[in-house]
């Protein structure tokens, strides 16, 4: 399995609702990563958790809240989100050696979400 | 601190026609360099890495791009571009410090024309 699957591929939510974005992958990889996407921007880091530790918050709001309950799912709560948050979230995780970096990334194809 | 600039926001090329896609970074320690791509509505797939060795890397779909030292450069290539690579292309750059997250560029639109 070479795969990082997100779910749900789309998400529309009110204001007021709270809802979770999804993230699993089973290479093995030990660091995961949420991006926020804007229209025809460059992915922008949140998030990056290091063997289930959360290691960088790129100063983000905290009505998006990360969790990884282990070490092959990662998820991204939603809660009284703005309509400026609507983006694509990408989802991606990669090997992590010791004393070294990581040798590639494997990204997700995106939860496009839109707060109405 | 890294970065990578991206000079071009959009390349227009006919069919079967040579690209160079560019990419410029800045950083003071050992870096890693990343091409990747996104097809409309799409996540990102990995292109191409330079990790150390050979300055010359060949990717997928028959890309390839040059780690240029001296000039702080990793222009991405392609000898012959087809239809279907029309896509937004993000050249990335991981800097040895700890720090195990990408920053992007802010991507090149490869339009292909027939």
């Amino acid at each position: 399995d070479t795969e990082v699957t997100q779910t749900p591929k789309h998400l529309v939510m009110g204001m007021t609702n709270k809802k979770s974005l999804k993230c699993e992958q089973h290479m093995g990889h030990r660091a995961m990563y949420w991006y926020k996407q804007k229209a025809k921007k460059p992915p922008e880091l949140m998030f990056v958790y290091s063997y289930e530790k959360l290691s960088i918050n790129e100063s983000v709001p905290s009505r998006f809240s990360p969790e990884c309950p282990n070490s092959s799912l990662l998820n991204l709560h939603l809660h009284a989100l703005q309509p400026e948050d609507s983006a694509l979230y990408l989802c991606a995780s990669s090997q992590v050696a010791a004393g070294a970096l990581l040798y590639g990334y494997t990204f997700g194809s995106g939860t496009r979400l839109t707060v109405v | 601190a890294q970065s990578v600039t991206q000079l071009d926001s959009q390349v227009p090329v006919f069919e079967e026609a040579p690209v160079e896609l560019r990419c410029n970074y800045s950083s003071s320690v050992s870096v890693y360099l990343f091409w990747y791509v996104q097809y409309p509505n799409q996540g990102l797939q990995l292109l191409l890495k330079y990790l150390s060795g050979s300055t010359l890397v060949k990717g997928i779909n028959g890309f390839e791009a040059e780690f240029n030292k001296s000039q702080t450069s990793f222009h991405l290539r392609k000898p012959s571009v087809h239809i279907s690579d029309t896509a937004e292309y993000f050249c990335a750059v991981s800097g040895d410090t700890g720090r195990r997250a990408l920053t992007f560029g802010s991507g090149t639109r490869l339009q292909v024309q027939p």
